[in-house]
């Protein structure tokens, strides 16, 4: 049980362009949804926290125009790298909660490269 | 000071041995403690939640220390798939998750 997709796991993309990541509780309703950003040797990093139904809450920094979220179902949430650039290269991890506990169940990860 | 710190390796044991890694955290508020295993390129993994009376699970021992704060993971009897970074994970409690995580610290198991 418990499981989270997200897709796609890898994308390249040109500079300029905007790339959708989807991340999915297969198998449970997550009430919140997470969105991880981790670049090389460094920790993940919480970018914004979303729940079904409602805004995004964005960790300071993370710029919400350019980092779109929509929690639009219990099992679906999506990040949208809006006007990507190299910089905004990373890995990608969501993680849904959802149950009686608060434990974290991640994504498998989506791998952006931006040309 | 950084909410989690921790020594980022690696620890290069071999086959059998016992490793342990320590992590300090800074915010006294910190509630709940985990450590994560996080292989390379993939996500990170639960590995065990650790409580103030220490808790086991087969050869992994977490241990907490509210008053040094500070929070420990023994691994006994070293094997190759352990190989991976260890990461310290906190959170402030709510349901709201904030995890906190640290940079991690790298283990090599070698034959």
């Amino acid at each position: 049980g418990a499981v989270v997709s997200q897709h796609p796991s890898w994308v390249i993309c040109k500079s300029g362009t905007s790339v959708k990541i989807e991340c999915r509780s297969l198998d449970f309703q997550a009430t919140t949804m997470f969105w991880y950003r981790q670049f090389p040797k460094q920790s993940l990093m919480l970018m914004a926290t979303s729940n079904e139904g409602s805004k995004a809450t964005y960790e300071q920094g993370v710029e919400k125009d350019k980092f779109l979220i929509n929690h639009a179902s219990l099992t679906l949430s999506t990040l949208t790298v809006t006007s990507a650039h190299p910089e905004d290269s990373s890995f990608y991890i969501c993680s849904a909660q959802g149950g009686l506990g608060y434990e974290q169940y991640f994504g498998p990860g989506t791998r952006l490269t931006v040309t | 000071r950084k909410e989690v710190e921790q020594d980022p390796g690696p620890f290069n044991v071999p086959e059998g041995a016992t490793v342990a890694f320590n992590c300090t955290y800074s915010n006294s508020a910190s509630q709940s403690f985990f450590w994560y295993r996080q292989d390379c390129r993939k996500e990170p993994k639960l590995l065990m939640s650790v409580y103030s009376s220490g808790n086991e699970d087969g050869r992994f021992t977490a241990q907490l220390n509210r008053a040094s704060q500070y929070i420990s993971l023994l691994i006994r009897d070293s094997k190759l798939s352990d190989s991976a970074t260890y990461l310290c994970v906190l959170n402030y409690g709510g349901s709201q998750g904030n995890l906190i995580f640290g940079k991690g610290t790298k283990l090599s198991v070698k034959p």
